[in-house]
């Protein structure tokens, strides 16, 4: 079992359309939770971190679930831009502070 | 800022020879990460270093692969020799410090093909 899972999608929406994806995670050490951006053929890109209390960034949200080991990302108001391949990550301070990620999550807005 | 530079961007090469891929970590950050990323496996970090000093190596696939920080500006992975499951892109990030408020922040990636 992968230590980071996410639903590979891809997921093909509408533009406004609201999207959520979501993450779990096996290692209940996991400290620190993160989404990463990649677009294609690119290098991936801080989107935003995960607190415990849930956080918004504009159209953007994450929340993470430690009791469920579950973390995920919502976005309102989809754009064209916004097609990417979308990595959850978590990091592990008991393996060092390396950033472990998922497999990645598909997203195309279509016009 | 020039952000992490990575050298070269693409790279095609035979099985059996050597590849040197090489970064250039933002100035000022002192954490250097090292990673490979295929279709069947994700992005799996290699090896990092910190102040020059490798600290995981855990997920250097085998001793083909070997990794070098001489200075706070450079580093190295080597591939010898290589084989044509290596074909991934490889992307070096660099980040201020290992705790969980650096950001990482990644190169272009060496999109390399062994064949």
């Amino acid at each position: 079992r992968k230590e980071v899972e996410q639903d590979p999608g891809p997921f093909n929406v509408p533009e406004g359309a609201t999207v959520a994806f979501n993450c779990t995670y096996s290692n209940s050490a996991s400290q620190s939770f993160f989404w990463y951006r990649q677009d294609c053929r690119k290098e991936p890109k801080l989107l935003m971190s995960v607190y415990s209390s849930g956080n918004e960034d504009g159209r953007f949200t994450a929340q993470l679930n430690r009791a469920s080991q579950y973390i995920s990302l919502l976005i309102r108001d989809s754009k064209l831009s916004d097609s990417a391949t979308y990595l959850c990550v978590v990091k592990n301070y008991n393996q060092g502070g390396k950033l472990i990620f998922g497999q990645g999550t598909e997203l195309s807005v279509k016009p | 800022d020039a952000g992490v530079i990575q050298s070269p961007r693409h790279e095609v090469t035979e099985m059996g020879q050597e590849v040197t891929l090489r970064c250039k970590p933002i100035s000022g950050h002192n954490s250097l990460f090292w990673y490979r990323q295929t279709m069947m496996r994700g992005l799996e970090l290699l090896i990092y270093f910190n102040n020059n000093v490798p600290i995981d190596d855990s997920g250097m696939p085998e001793d083909r692969f070997s990794a070098k920080m001489p200075n706070a500006s450079f580093s190295t992975l080597k591939i010898q020799p290589s084989e044509p499951r290596d074909s991934a892109v490889y992307f070096c990030a660099s980040s201020s410090g290992p705790t969980d408020i650096n950001e990482q922040y990644f190169g272009p990636g060496t999109r390399l093909t062994v064949t």
